[in-house]
């Protein structure tokens, strides 16, 4: 059974720049939901994704947006960096419709700088 | 009030005791509940899941919920030193339909 894989694993951008991250989910998982987790703090939500179609959203603004493929691999594009944006961001898989599941598999996630 | 609550610690334990970690939550329609395990520099694992009020074991882990109290916990029973990390919990805000989790507590076992 393949796990959840994300990449690139580190990078560096400046502010303003704009990034794209990846996620190929856990096989006969089909939902994706993605997370931002900043030192010291617990992962926080971005948003979701059930065959192809966000259906949750956190507190993040537009400029965080993302996509799910029929393979239920994942993108998470960063428009407009900011300097607050540097984080450790996650990406999970999960089974079941999507609504109400937390049962989480998470990749090892994308290190982010914004200088 | 924050929505999921943790102590972040750190917990120190001495290695072979009962290890405590505890949790509130605000949302009283909450049914969904985990607890996720993050070594230093690892992404976060799934180690409990509890949906009904009471104790659910699962070898050395014991997670327990009390929906009237709004609280959870989990107890580690005979601690080892590669139980040190921290333990962040989940809860499902079925409100908003997404997983919030907690800051995490950090558990430090010492031998």
């Amino acid at each position: 059974e393949t796990g959840v894989t994300q990449s690139p694993t580190h990078l560096i951008k400046t502010r303003g720049q704009q990034v794209t991250l990846r996620c190929s989910s856990q096989s006969g998982h089909n939902t994706v939901s993605w997370y931002q987790q900043a030192l010291g703090q617990g992962p926080q939500f971005i948003f979701q994704y059930y065959r192809e179609e966000e259906n949750g959203r956190g507190n993040f603004p537009p400029r965080f947006s993302g996509l799910q493929f029929p393979n239920y691999s994942s993108e998470l594009n960063v428009n407009a960096l900011e300097l607050d944006d540097s984080a450790l961001y996650l990406c999970a898989s999960s089974r079941g419709q999507g609504t109400n599941t937390g049962e989480l598999f998470f990749g090892e996630g994308s290190r982010l700088t914004v200088l | 009030q924050k929505e999921v609550e943790q102590n972040s610690g750190p917990l120190s334990v001495p290695e072979g005791a009962i290890a405590s970690l505890n949790c509130t939550y605000s949302d009283r329609g909450s049914q969904s509940f985990f607890w996720y395990r993050q070594y230093s520099g690892k992404s976060p694992e799934l180690i409990m899941s509890i949906y009904s009020n009471g104790d659910k074991e699962d070898g050395r882990f014991t997670a327990q919920l009390n929906k009237a109290s709004q609280y959870v916990s989990l107890l580690i029973r005979d601690s080892q030193p590669s139980d040190s990390a921290t333990y962040l919990c989940a809860v499902w805000y079925s409100s908003a339909s997404k997983i919030i989790f907690g800051s995490g507590t950090r558990l430090s076992i010492r031998p």
